[in-house]
């Protein structure tokens, strides 16, 4: 069964770090064909695709965010890992983690529930 | 970078409806176009996967088509459990581009 599970602090500073784990079941991070993604949505906003990483390592950014993402993986605990730095209230979102599956269009097939961040001071 | 707009923004509709959604690309996307559907509170779902197919599990009410700049989600006869906000996806070329969200209200 695939899951896929965010954790993350539900608050931090402005001008802090964010870092947030993204934890893999039922497919591992270093599988032929595996890309996960994330991203996010303001309250009562659309969605914001961020960043993505695959499974050889390559690295696609947004971007508009791009200066201030890192997204990087822990083949032994199977999580991918996003930090964004240099937090501001616009960046208040739900965060999301999901696996995009293979084909042509790379579907967002299996996401995580979700973790909500607030900045604030 | 690709743009996509939907319309209408919102939509009211009754049970039994046949409701139209559509989306722009700000350039040829070819057939690489995804559907989703989100409920108040929940994660996102996909519904339609390279324009026009029907992910698994999901009813046969729900339909994609288009190709090139323009796309439709078609709900055959809306039913209750329909009604949320339904998004886009541009899959051609990174970074993956969501439309702004068509709310479906009673």
């Amino acid at each position: 069964q695939v899951t896929l599970k965010e954790s993350g602090p539900a608050l931090v500073k402005p001008t802090q770090t964010l870092t947030l784990t993204c934890t893999l079941s039922g497919f591992s991070v270093t599988s032929v064909g595996t890309r996960v993604s994330w991203i996010r949505q303001p309250p009562g906003e659309a969605l914001e695709w961020l960043a993505r990483i695959d499974w050889d390592d390559e690295k696609f950014y947004s971007p508009s965010l791009k200066t201030r993402l890192t997204i990087s993986k822990d083949t032994s605990k199977d999580q991918v890992v996003l930090t964004m730095t240099n937090m501001d209230p616009v960046d208040t979102a739900t965060y999301y983690c999901a696996r995009q599956g293979g084909g042509e269009t790379l579907p967002f097939d299996y996401w995580g529930q979700g973790t909500q961040v607030t900045v604030s001071s | 970078d690709i743009q996509m707009t939907q319309s209408p923004s919102s939509l009211s509709a009754s049970i039994g409806d046949r409701v139209t959604i559509t989306c722009r690309a700000s350039q040829s996307i070819s057939t690489s176009l995804n559907w989703y559907q989100q409920k108040p509170g929940k994660t996102p779902k996909l519904l339609i996967y390279a324009a026009s197919s029907l992910q698994s599990g999901v009813p046969s009410r729900f339909s994609g088509s288009g190709s090139g700049t323009g796309f439709t989600l078609t709900i055959s006869s809306l039913q209750p459990e329909d009604f949320a906000t339904y998004y886009c996806q541009q899959g051609y070329v990174a970074p993956p581009a969501f439309g702004q969200g068509t709310r479906v209200e009673i």
